[in-house]
């Protein structure tokens, strides 16, 4: 069974400084890993994807993370913080079928100003 | 392209009324569906899975009488919350995948509030 750990529920970074969000995954056969974004009241929005192909993946509005087998990690990061970025993030992986995204708990992030 | 579109946004309905939510691929076929719920400052939590022309199958826990899925083609699938009760107001999502196009990945409605008074 497939299982994802979402370090922290609430981050708070100032503007302008670095974003790292941990997920941790559990997988049985090499995982796809997925990182979304949520703003309130609206649905998911996928920031990245991993799917066996370059272990650094650049995703949408300056973030990137980056597969780590060995640490079973897929952390998302972003070098300068925007206001904009203030949201829930949500890491999810699935096996190559087509089944179901198991979803972490999400990460609350706050930008202060 | 990939968007899924879900109708209505939200709704208000008495207890005891039914509702259908709607959730269409608008520029590829989705062989399959997902419902999910999500529960305020929570993660969403996945209700069941459908596939074009079967029946839908249920995670452990949700009533499939209560919570009917119909997914009749390949755009569209349906979600009736029947004879709803406060505790069913939530926030639906749904998500559509098409396995042909490799690699494997759902996109995301933009979720129906559904608050029952």
């Amino acid at each position: 069974a497939q299982s994802v750990t979402q370090l922290g529920s609430h981050v708070s970074v100032s503007e302008g400084a670095l974003v790292l969000l941990r997920c941790n995954y559990s997988s049985s056969v090499p995982p796809y890993l997925f990182w979304y974004v949520q703003y309130p009241n609206q649905g998911l929005q996928l920031l990245l994807k991993y799917t066996s192909a370059a272990t650094l993946v650049k995703g949408i509005n300056g973030f990137e993370a980056e597969f780590k087998k060995s640490e079973t990690s897929f952390h998302l990061t972003k070098p300068s913080a925007h206001m904009s970025d203030a949201a829930e993030y949500f890491c999810a992986v699935s096996d190559r079928g087509n089944t179901p995204l198991v979803f972490g708990k999400g990460t609350r992030l706050s930008v202060i100003a | 392209g990939a968007v899924v579109s879900q109708h209505p946004s939200w709704v208000i309905c008495k207890s005891g009324t039914s509702v259908k939510i709607e959730c269409r691929s608008l520029d590829f076929q989705a062989t399959t569906m997902f419902w999910y719920r999500q529960f305020p400052k929570q993660s969403l939590m996945l209700m069941a899975t459908s596939n074009e022309g079967s029946k839908a199958t249920y995670e452990q826990g949700v009533e499939k009488d209560k919570f009917l899925i119909n997914h009749a083609s390949l755009t569209l699938s349906t979600l009736t919350v029947t004879s709803a009760h406060p505790e069913d107001s939530s926030f639906y999502i749904c998500s559509a995948s098409n396995s042909g196009q490799g690699p494997y990945e759902q996109y995301f409605g933009p979720g129906t509030r559904l608050t029952v008074t």
